[in-house]
């Protein structure tokens, strides 16, 4: 049963161009996290949101948690083709359990 | 300095084969888990071992048995494998106090033919 649902499931844009990426549940979680993918390696973790309409910021990357802790976004600004890559949202179910989003697969161009 | 490795990183193998992959992390974490990545890169866990012992498994079949000698291995063995079976595995770790920050390796790309 697929818990985090992830929109857009593809995104390809210019680079300078901004945008966000939705991760949304039906479920409550005690944390969130997002990482980001590169073809052939493991997934990186970026941020953990834990409080209800936590906003956390990492560079050009902004984080927010729903007042719910039901969902989360993630704005990029101006993207760079750095930037390119899987995007995945996590919640935690417990402790030692991770429900991962369907991903978003970012490309974006020079 | 790999902080969690896993081998083989490819596995190409004859369906009905048992294979293992390996993993350490060494990072001094306490906490282990096993995920499989499908095509669609949706990833899912598997397991959970906390200080050597399961705590999570996650409805997956018993041809995959994972075991840990000590909490900077988990080791995934494979019994009879099937066509379904071939995915990306990923291992990653933890620690108290910070569980949510799970660090994975590169993973085991397995082939099942």
């Amino acid at each position: 049963t697929q818990l985090l649902e992830q929109s857009p499931q593809f995104l390809s844009i210019q680079e300078g161009e901004n945008l966000t990426v939705y991760c949304n549940s039906s479920s409550v979680f005690s944390s969130l996290q997002w990482y980001r993918q590169e073809p052939g390696e493991g997934p990186v973790l970026l941020v953990t949101v834990v409080t209800g309409g936590e906003v956390k910021k990492l560079k050009r990357l902004t984080f927010q948690f729903g007042d719910a802790r039901k969902d989360s976004s993630l704005h990029i600004t101006a993207a760079q083709p750095g930037d390119t890559g899987l995007y995945l949202c996590a919640g935690a179910k417990g402790t030692y359990k991770y429900i991962f989003g369907t991903g978003t697969r970012l490309k974006v161009l020079a | 300095d790999t902080a969690v490795s896993q081998t083989p990183k490819y596995l190409v193998t004859q369906m009905g084969n048992d294979k293992s992959i390996k993993c350490e992390q060494n990072l001094g974490h306490d906490t282990m888990y096993w995920y499989k990545q499908d095509s669609k890169k949706f990833l899912k866990i598997m397991f959970s071992y906390n200080n050597k012992e399961l705590i999570i498994n996650e409805t997956v079949p018993n041809r995959f048995s994972p075991k840990s000698p000590d909490k900077a291995h988990l080791n995934l063995h494979i019994n009879s494998l099937e066509l379904g079976d071939s995915a990306v595995y990923f291992c990653a770790s933890s620690q108290e106090g910070r569980r949510e920050t799970q660090y994975f390796g590169p993973g085991t790309r397995l082939l099942v033919l």
